[in-house]
């Protein structure tokens, strides 16, 4: 069975750092692609983030970029979403995703990050 | 970047009825759509791939349809299981994009 366990999520003031990981189980971690998806507190899914199997090429949402990097560690079964400059509009559940190509196909439970003074 | 619209944004019905949203992309993303439902508290799930393929364990009254810019997720009976949020989402490149979303409320 898929499972995907995001941790690191919780309160950080506006401007300050964090770092979200997801560890995952129950399939062959380093043939899949991996993606962070989020959804603001009463708005929809926005993709935020995705890496291929390989670690090789990284993709990140224009709201993000420049601020956002996502990584992995196949030995490790997890990819991480480090987030500098956090804002306000940053605050929302930041979901885990597994990729099968670009189709996501299996979601973790979800982390919740809150920015604000 | 490619924008993702669906409507309803609401949709009220009962358990029964047939239902259709609909969502359109700014260019051409065909084959390349998912749908997804999503509910409160829970992991999103995808219902229906590559336009019109249903995902495994998925009931059959789900099924999709369209091409192009225009894509279609209809529900032939409503099911009780079946109030939720429903999201297209394009996965033609990157970066990926989803549709606003439309609820499924009970009428």
């Amino acid at each position: 069975e898929v499972q995907l366990l995001e941790s690191g999520g919780g309160l950080v003031q506006p401007g300050g750092s964090l770092r979200l990981s997801c560890a995952a189980s129950g399939f062959t971690f380093n043939i899949y692609a991996m993606n962070w998806v989020r959804q603001a507190p009463g708005k929809g899914l926005e993709w935020v983030s995705a890496i291929t199997s390989s670690g090789g090429a990284t993709y990140h949402a224009d709201s993000v970029k420049g601020r956002f990097t996502i990584s992995r560690d196949n030995s490790k079964n997890t990819v991480y979403l480090q987030m500098n400059s956090l804002r306000a509009e940053d605050t929302a559940v930041y979901y885990c995703v597994k990729g099968n190509g670009q189709l996501l196909i299996d979601w973790g439970q979800g982390t919740l990050v809150t920015v604000s003074s | 970047d490619i924008q993702m619209t669906q409507s309803p944004s609401t949709l009220s019905a009962s358990v029964g009825d047939r239902v259709s949203i609909t969502c359109r992309a700014s260019q051409d993303v065909s084959p390349w759509l998912a749908w997804y439902q999503h509910k409160p508290g829970k992991a999103p799930k995808v219902l229906i791939y590559k336009t019109s393929d249903l995902e495994s364990g998925v009931p059959s009254r789900f099924s999709g349809s369209g091409s192009g810019t225009e894509f279609t997720l209809t529900i032939s009976s409503l099911q009780p299981d079946d109030f939720a949020t429903y999201y297209c989402q394009q996965y033609n490149s990157y970066s990926l994009s989803f549709g606003g979303g439309t609820k499924v409320e009970i009428k």
